[in-house]
């Protein structure tokens, strides 16, 4: 069974950091691109962006470039997303997911002073 | 980027009334493979989405086939032949063949 669990969601205050954490399982993760999508409260999915099979190459979308970064660590079957700079805009749930057949539950991050 | 609309925003059935979303698109998704990257998603209250349409018309598996794709190019349509309860919630279309990727706005159903 596939299952994807997200991490290392909380509050934090505008122009700080965070990274979250998805762990895979159910499936051989090194072999899959991985992506992270986002949804504000109340609001629609937002694609962040994807990372290839080994690490190599991202794709991020331009509301959040230079600002995130996502890696992933085959060892440990899983996938990252480095926060920084963060705005109250960023205030969403962000979901991991494979192909987008598979999705986490999300974790809940929080922006604000 | 691509901009996907989906219309209408928001539909209020009857449990067994057919219903169609239309997904259009502001440029061609079919891609220079040969695939056109248009899936369909639905959202439940509090629950993540659940893919139910990939490559336009290809049923995931387990989907119940009231669920149906149609379209090409830049023209897309999700339809569910009888609705039931269960399939309350939003509905996202979301392309993967132009990077960055992007979802419709959403089409929220209603069972009157």
């Amino acid at each position: 069974e596939v299952k994807l669990v997200e991490s290392g969601g909380g509050l934090l205050k505008p122009g700080g950091s965070l990274k979250l954490s998805c762990v895979a399982s159910g499936f051989t993760f090194s072999n899959y691109w991985m992506h992270w999508v986002r949804q504000a409260p109340g609001k629609g999915l937002e694609w962040i962006g994807e990372i290839e099979y080994d690490g190599t190459e991202t794709n991020y979308a331009p509301s959040i470039k230079d600002r995130f970064t996502i890696s992933r660590d085959n060892a440990k079957n899983t996938l990252y997303l480095q926060m920084s700079s963060v705005r109250s805009e960023d205030t969403a749930t962000y979901f991991c997911t494979k192909g987008f057949a598979y999705w986490g539950q999300g974790t809940l991050v929080t922006v604000s002073s | 980027d691509v901009v996907l609309t989906q219309t209408p925003p928001t539909l209020s059935a009857t449990i067994g009334q057919s219903v169609s979303i239309s997904c259009r698109s502001s440029q061609s998704l079919l891609h220079s493979n040969g695939n056109t990257y248009l899936n369909w998603l639905l959202q439940r209250p509090g629950q993540p989405p659940q893919l139910l349409i990939y490559l336009v018309s290809r049923l995931e598996s387990g989907v119940p086939n009231r669920f149906s794709g149609s379209g090409s190019g830049t023209d897309f349509t999700l339809k569910i032949s009888g609705v039931e309860a269960e399939d309350l919630g939003v509905y996202y279309c979301v392309q993967s063949t132009h990077a960055p990727f992007t979802f419709g706005s959403g089409t929220k159903l209603e069972i009157k």
